[in-house]
């Protein structure tokens, strides 16, 4: 089954800690997004790889970090500088014709 | 990235009724994406438009894409409870770039 899978489902961090959140993709997609969403709101783009090995700032970068070794895994880590992380984090990997989405991690510091 | 408005935030609409959602932009747009987001889910994606003028219909869905390609609308007919949930539009600004999701049109359908 081609798909996206992001993991864990339900995250809760402590203040401070940094997380990572995973994100694998089977579809042999090159690019690959996440997005953050807020209760009630749209989303927000985080960051974006169009290749392996490359990727770019979104619209709201900053306390957020990713990397891109395989065309497969795009891991997002939130950073102890994200001073409002509780959201839902949105993965998803793209051809030109739509965006499959993962079904999303809430996260939730405690 | 590509701004866009949606119109109307929310949408209470009675059960068999027809309603539309608007999507406008103050830029000329390369394509337009439609995604559908039940309660607690996540975005599906529904429809792709792109030549000026553009109307697909996918059952009781009828979307369009405007002549100068700034704005689009989704039109429902006959709501059912299974429409419930949030509905997003999604420009691109040149293809391939990444997309740019409006605030979406919340819908609530009254039995």
């Amino acid at each position: 089954d081609g798909g996206i899978t992001q993991s864990p489902k339900y995250l809760f961090r402590k203040e401070g800690q940094n997380v990572t959140l995973s994100c694998e993709q089977n579809l042999n997609h090159d690019a690959m997004y996440w997005y953050r969403q807020d209760p009630g709101q749209g989303l927000r783009l985080i960051y974006y790889s169009q290749i392996v090995n490359d990727f770019q700032k979104g619209d709201i970068a900053e306390g957020y970090s990713v990397s891109r070794e395989k065309k497969e895994s795009f891991p997002l880590t939130v950073t102890s500088a994200q001073k409002n992380p509780t959201a839902f984090y949105l993965c998803a990997s793209a051809t030109n014709y739509g965006y499959t989405f993962g079904s999303g991690t809430r996260l939730t510091v405690v | 990235g590509q701004q866009v408005m949606q119109i109307p935030q929310y949408q209470h609409v009675q059960e068999g009724e027809d309603f539309t959602t608007y999507c406008n932009s103050s830029t000329t747009l390369s394509n337009i994406q439609w995604y559908k987001q039940r309660p607690g889910g996540h975005p599906v994606f529904l429809i792709q438009l792109v030549k000026s003028g553009e109307v697909k219909k996918q059952k009781r869905l009828t979307f369009q894409f405007g002549e100068a390609k700034k704005n689009s609308s989704l039109h429902i007919t006959a709501t059912q409870t299974t429409d419930v949930g949030t509905y997003f539009c999604a420009p691109q600004g040149a293809a391939g770039n990444k997309l740019t999701f409006g605030g979406g049109t919340r819908v609530l359908v009254k039995p």
